[in-house]
């Protein structure tokens, strides 16, 4: 069964605009992870925080994560075109096994 | 320098026919993965290896096995294929613990 839904399923921005995505899952987590996936392509680690953290950033990408709500977002501060794709969330639970949501597409308008 | 490496990229096949896709990791990680994403891009994990060990097994027809023969590769063999096989089928590998996932760039399977 899905564990992680995010949302909106798309958005669409302009560039230099900060890009928020959500995800929400449903049983306890050792972590959660954000993936990006370019069209036609493999998925690309972003950024994990373990169950444990509250807030951790990487560059210009925000992650929360609120275990009382079972939720996390993900910023992306002054987006590019390039950070046009989907973003999946992810979450790992027992046997270390990693549940994808949806994902969210999104657009980045130049 | 690919980390995770998948053949072939694309694989056309008729039903019925079996095909085998393999998948090698160059990271030194000690656990591998299939997962599947349909039209819809969604993920679902098909099998995971530790060390040459089945370490998840979902609920994946048995036409499907998959086999490590080190911890370094793991392939996916499929036998009787269906059209309901096609999809992206996607290799990965990850560290023990609190690590991410490097995936492969995907097979793409076209069954007609």
């Amino acid at each position: 069964s899905q564990q992680g839904e995010e949302d909106p399923q798309a958005l669409s921005i302009q560039e230099g605009e900060n890009a928020t995505m959500n995800c929400s899952y449903k049983t306890s987590i050792n972590n959660l992870q954000w993936y990006r996936q370019n069209s036609g392509r493999g998925l690309v680690h972003l950024i994990l925080i373990r169950s444990n953290e509250r807030e951790k950033h990487s560059g210009r990408l925000r992650v929360t994560l609120d275990t009382s709500k079972k939720s996390s977002s993900l910023l992306i501060t002054a987006s590019r075109a390039a950070d046009t794709a989907s973003y999946f969330c992810a979450t790992s639970g027992a046997n270390s096994k990693l549940t994808f949501g949806k994902g969210i597409t999104l657009s980045v308008r130049p | 320098d690919t980390a995770v490496s998948q053949t072939p990229k694309y694989l056309v096949t008729q039903m019925g026919n079996d095909k085998s896709i393999k998948c090698e990791q160059n990271l030194g990680h000690d656990t591998m993965y299939w997962y599947k994403q349909d039209s819809k891009k969604f993920l679902k994990i098909m099998f995971s290896y530790n060390n040459k060990e089945l370490i998840i097994n979902e609920t994946v027809p048995n036409r499907f096995s998959p086999k490590s023969p080190d911890k370094a590769h793991l392939n996916l063999h499929i036998n009787s294929l269906e059209l309901g096989d096609s999809a992206v089928y996607f290799c990965a590998s990850s560290r023990d613990g609190d690590y991410g996932y490097t995936f492969g760039s995907g097979t793409r399977l076209t069954v007609v």
